[in-house]
């Protein structure tokens, strides 16, 4: 099975831009949660999808926000870019909702996209 | 927001030498305890998903144990190889993954 593929894996943008990430989870995965990594802090969790609904929403403002389509591909979009959204962005799939039932159910994670922002 | 801490922050080994890193969570609300490695240039991989108070997995040189009650995890690493330097992230459930800032470990040949 092809793993969990992101693109761009590399993106510079100014201030004041918005950026689109895409996310293409494992085949017959219905869950896809986005992270922010930036240096020092761990893996902020920034929302997740199921079924082309949002299930869960981390502690970000309005600007970050995402969607999932029928196929269970995944975009996040950030509009009006600051220079602390630098960072690098993952996307994980898992069979299952990320963390229910149960919390069992194992999130593989994308290379990443990296985003700098100028 | 769930308060996730890992121990040591970073860790430099001789090859061969046995290590731990700890997880510390919250107790209440508690779901299950994913441990993950996560090498340098790489997408993070999972190592174990644990559930019950004195769970113990092991994946070749690596073992992890749980404990629910007090809120605590271990990961050991017996006759650490320069090709498990990477960072070590622990992630406990509730509604999402909680993920703790994780353990460097490098391994010094």
């Amino acid at each position: 099975k092809a793993g969990v593929t992101q693109t761009p894996r590399y993106l510079i943008k100014t201030r004041g831009q918005q950026v689109t990430l895409s996310c293409s989870p494992i085949s017959g995965h219905r869950s896809v949660s986005w992270y922010q990594q930036t240096p020092g802090q761990g893996l902020q969790f920034l929302f997740e999808y199921f079924s082309e609904t949002q299930r869960n929403k981390g502690n970000f403002p309005g600007r970050f926000s995402g969607r999932q389509f029928s196929n269970s591909r995944s975009e996040m979009n950030v509009s009006t870019l600051e220079l602390g959204d630098s960072a690098l962005y993952l996307c994980a799939s898992s069979a299952l909702a990320g963390a229910n039932p149960g919390g069992t159910d194992t999130q593989y994670f994308g290379p990443g996209t990296r985003l700098t922002v100028l | 927001i769930l308060n996730v801490e890992q121990s040591p922050q970073s860790l430099h080994v001789q090859e061969g030498d046995s290590t731990n890193f700890t997880c510390s969570f919250p107790s209440s609300n508690f779901y299950a305890l994913h441990w993950y490695r996560w090498e340098t240039a790489k997408s993070p991989e999972a190592l174990f998903v644990m559930t019950l108070n004195g769970d113990e997995k092991k994946k070749g040189r690596i073992s992890a144990t749980l404990n629910t009650k007090e809120g605590y995890s271990y990961l050991y690493i017996k006759g650490s190889q320069p090709e498990d330097s990477a960072t070590y992230l622990c992630a406990p459930t509730g509604n999402q993954f909680y993920f703790g800032t994780g353990t460097s470990l490098t391994v010094i040949p």
